[in-house]
Parts: structure tokens; C-alpha cells; sequence
């Protein structure tokens, strides 16, 4: 099975960008999404298809995807962004998720 | 207005079937470039993507839960169940089903239902 590797946390400075990667094998030869998630809370979409933004979500937010890797940029970080966030692709026809990022905003 | 929501058990015992029910709104199992995947989370872990079913009927599961897993829907009652068998201790999570949007060549989770948190313990 196709597995997606995160760190499990990043932590970063109020408005200052954040970096959070997604490895997998050719993985840039997939869509990836990007969802957040905050405590008790459903996840939610952030990025879809690589660097695709739903409406609603702030332009901050970015992705890119190359290689083996897949990047979720967050410009200008503010501390309603703390959360976890988890990449996911789409192998053949099943949509596996990495292990999740904690973002800490400090 | 687009809903997702679970329903089921709350609590089962070792080796008893689940059976989860999502109802959805605002959008029909029918629609071409739509479906239906149920994600679990265990309680402080990561997501974890289980089955999804297609209008045409399409359906794909984990592979490492594939013999326990069977998704189906109910178009008329905008249904889509969940059955999981042989459940375990390790299976007590909470359970999502999302609706997936299918945008040119790609696919996203665009709506999430709020989760139904399943126990199994004897």
C-alpha cells in the first residue's frame, strides 16, 4: 500500500511562513490535498490537486508538489492556523493520508 | 446546503459487526462526479482512509481492511453504509464520511460529516 510520510511537528513564528512536507514514492505524479484539522473538529480542506484553493480559504495558503515531495506553505502565519494538518493522494483508487503535522504557532 | 451525517452504534463488543449509516443532503449519491469515503481517526491519532463508493457504483477499500470492509449506498434514501467485521479494541475511533468531489482529473474530500465515535469494548 502507498504510504505518506510528515513530520510530526513544525512549529513556527506569527507571521513568518511555515513549511510542512509530504513524502511519498513519485509522489509528484499524484494530486495531493492538504486538510486541517483543529481539536475536536472535522478536518477540513485546505488544498486540493496539488495548489488548488477551496473558497474561503486565505490565500496564505499554498501548495506545491515535485518528485517525491509535496509542500503545504503557509505565508504570513497567524495563530488561528495552529492545528494538524494532513496531506493525502489519491494511488490507483485508494486515498491514503500521512501521519499528520502538528503546526504550532508560537 | 450539503450534510454529511453518521449514525450507528455507539459502543460494540469484540468480534460483533459495525454497521455505520451516512446520510447525506444537498447533493445525490447519482451525481456523476461525486462519492461517498468513510475515514476513521483513533482517539489522538491520524486519519485513516477506510472505503469510498462511486455513483456508478464503483468501490475501493483499504488494503489492509479490505476482507472486513463492505460499502454500499441506497440512492433513494442518500444512504451509503459501512460494515466492518470482526471489530477489535484497536478499531475504536472516531468515523467520518466525506463526500468526494471529482474536479477535472483530480479528487477531494470537499465535505466532511462531524464523526461518530464508535467504542469497542466488552
Amino acid at each position: 500500500s502507498y504510504e505518506l510520510t510528515q513530520p510530526p511537528s513544525v512549529s513556527v513564528s506569527p507571521g513568518q511562513t511555515a513549511s510542512i512536507t509530504c513524502s511519498g514514492d513519485k509522489l509528484g505524479d499524484k494530486y495531493v490535498c492538504w486538510y486541517q484539522q483543529k481539536p475536536g473538529q472535522s478536518p477540513v480542506v485546505v488544498i486540493y490537486q496539488d495548489n488548488k484553493r477551496p473558497s474561503g480559504i486565505p490565500e496564505r495558503f499554498s501548495g506545491f508538489n515535485s518528485g517525491d515531495t509535496a509542500t503545504l506553505i503557509i505565508s504570513g502565519t497567524q495563530a488561528m492556523d495552529e492545528a494538524d494538518y494532513y496531506c493525502q493522494a489519491w494511488d490507483i483508487s485508494t486515498a491514503p493520508f500521512g501521519g499528520g503535522t502538528k503546526l504550532t504557532v508560537l | 446546503q450539503v450534510t454529511l451525517k453518521e449514525s450507528g452504534p455507539v459502543l460494540v463488543k469484540p468480534t460483533e459487526t459495525l454497521t455505520l449509516t451516512c446520510t447525506v443532503s444537498g447533493f445525490s449519491l447519482s451525481h456523476p462526479r461525486m462519492g461517498v469515503s468513510w475515514i476513521r481517526q483513533p482517539p489522538g491519532k491520524a486519519l485513516e482512509w477506510l472505503a469510498h463508493i462511486f455513483s456508478n457504483d464503483e468501490k475501493s477499500y483499504s488494503t489492509s481492511l479490505k476482507t472486513r470492509l463492505t460499502i454500499s449506498k441506497d440512492t433513494s434514501k442518500s444512504q451509503v453504509v459501512l460494515t466492518m467485521t470482526n471489530m477489535d479494541p484497536v478499531d475504536t475511533a472516531t468515523y467520518y464520511c466525506a463526500r468526494i468531489l471529482v474536479t477535472g482529473a483530480g479528487r477531494h474530500f470537499d465535505y466532511w460529516g462531524q464523526g461518530t465515535l464508535v467504542t469497542v469494548s466488552s
